[in-house]
């Protein structure tokens, strides 16, 4: 069975400090893992994704992250935090290639201060 | 630009009624998926659907129904069977497997 665990709801960096959103995942195949972020009132916009192809995977706005098997884990970072970057963030995984097959983690908000 | 639009922004449900939000992508996407965000969770999967006149159950389907007649939209009912629809709905979008593009969602409130 497919499940993601986000380790922290909420987290809390000042304006030009390293983020770091944790993400750790279970799966029974080789998964394919996401990151997406959702500012309020808004839709979700994928920030990057982990399809079996290089383990650094890097996103947009600055931010990449990790693929870890021996780990099960699945790290969101960015070097230097923007206030823009205040939003909430969803790990995800998935299944192979069915299309029901995606598992949200339950968000980690983002907040970032001046 | 091409996305997904989805209205109104906002909808109020009374007892018994049902209510049906609107999306409309022109993506030309063959995938297009429903799913329901309540605070503190992650999305769960209503319906979704692969190609026209054709959709799944996800998750947490009871209470809904859909319709794909054209490929560009993705109607969902929310029924009166659906007993606590208060939540923020998101449709979303997809050329391969997995959501890729999300509307801005609709919030649904009971009056």
């Amino acid at each position: 069975a497919q499940s993601v665990t986000q380790l922290d709801s909420h987290v809390s960096v000042s304006e030009g400090t390293p983020v770091l959103l944790r993400c750790n995942y279970s799966s029974s195949y080789s998964p394919s893992l996401f990151w997406y972020v959702q500012h309020p009132n808004k839709g979700l916009q994928l920030l990057l994704k982990y399809t079996s192809a290089a383990t650094l995977v890097k996103g947009i706005n600055g931010f990449e992250a990790e693929f870890k098997k021996s780990e099960t884990s699945f790290h969101l970072t960015k070097p230097s935090a923007h206030m823009s970057d205040a939003a909430e963030y969803f790990c995800v995984v998935s299944e192979g290639y069915n299309f029901n097959k995606f598992y949200f983690g339950s968000g980690t908000k983002l907040n970032v201060k001046p | 630009d091409g996305g997904i639009t989805q209205s109104p922004k906002y909808l109020f449900r009374k007892e018994g009624q049902n209510v049906t939000l609107s999306c409309e992508q022109n993506l030309n996407h063959d995938a297009m998926y429903w799913y329901r965000q309540d605070p503190g969770q992650g999305l769960r999967l209503i319906y979704y659907s692969q190609i026209v006149n054709d959709f799944q159950k996800g998750d947490i389907a009871e209470g809904y129904s859909v319709s794909r007649e054209k490929k560009e939209s993705f109607p969902l009912t929310v029924t009166s069977a659906q007993k606590n629809p208060t939540a923020f709905y998101l449709c979303a979008s997809s050329i391969e497997t997995g959501p890729r593009h999300f509307g801005d969602g609709t919030r649904l409130s009971i009056l």
